[in-house]
């Protein structure tokens, strides 16, 4: 089945600077990946996501990358901002099962 | 958000009692789902449904049951709690199993003395 890791746990930036949080996974045969952002006592967001045909997709501030043949994704944040701290949950689903599996999340504290 | 609603939003409960912790969509979708949140571990699945009375288990499905008698509704029950199940509950929905967002519902807190 489908094994997610996510690194770091927790990342410190400057206002300002970027951000860039990792994940990998083991099936590969998984074809959508979704970020997730979770402020404190609220509920997961979706912030973006990418399907497998693609290497890279962008909104504004936020963009998300994909090496399938690596099998590992990344959520890069520009220009943070205060606002931008929460924690980040990436997720990939189980090719057999549909079933979505989480990392363990990334704790994004934006200094100002 | 999506129209998911959960009920009750916090609980106190004791070791051994039955807990049921209900979810509410308004969005038609097929595909309902229960999380549990933990520090450290990040969201796993509990149980999920693909359709009014269709259920299977997740990661994590040692005592709990779901129910699934309408679209709209899916039943998560502690059937005798414990201190190991406080944590913080948490349901989405997708319309489809594959390549499809999930939106999560508001969560429930619950604490088992």
């Amino acid at each position: 089945g489908e094994n997610v890791e996510q690194h770091p746990s927790t990342l410190s930036v400057q206002e300002g600077d970027s951000a860039v949080i990792k994940c990998t996974y083991s099936d590969s045969a998984s074809n959508y990946f979704p970020w997730y952002k979770q402020e404190l006592g609220k509920r997961p967001q979706l912030i973006i996501d990418i399907r497998s045909n693609v290497g890279e997709k962008k909104d504004q501030r936020i963009a998300v990358t994909l090496n399938k043949t690596a099998k590992h994704f990344s959520l890069h944040i520009t220009e943070t901002q205060p606002e931008d701290s929460a924690v980040y949950f990436c997720a990939a689903i189980d090719s057999g099962t549909y079933k979505y599996i989480f990392g363990t999340g990334t704790r994004l504290k934006v200094l100002a | 958000d999506a129209g998911i609603t959960q009920s009750p939003r916090h609980k106190v409960t004791e070791t051994g009692t039955p807990v049921t912790l209900r979810c509410h969509q308004t969005e038609n979708h097929r595909y309902m789902y229960w999380y549990r949140q933990d520090p450290g571990h990040g969201l796993r699945l509990i149980h999920y449904s693909y359709g009014v009375k269709d259920t299977d288990k997740g990661e994590v499905s040692d005592g709990y049951s779901v129910s699934r008698s309408k679209t709209e509704d899916f039943l998560l029950t502690l059937e005798s709690a414990t201190s190991s199940q406080t944590s913080v509950y948490f349901c989405a929905i997708s319309d489809r199993a594959s390549q499809e967002t999930q939106y999560f519902g508001p969560g429930t807190r619950l604490l088992v003395l």
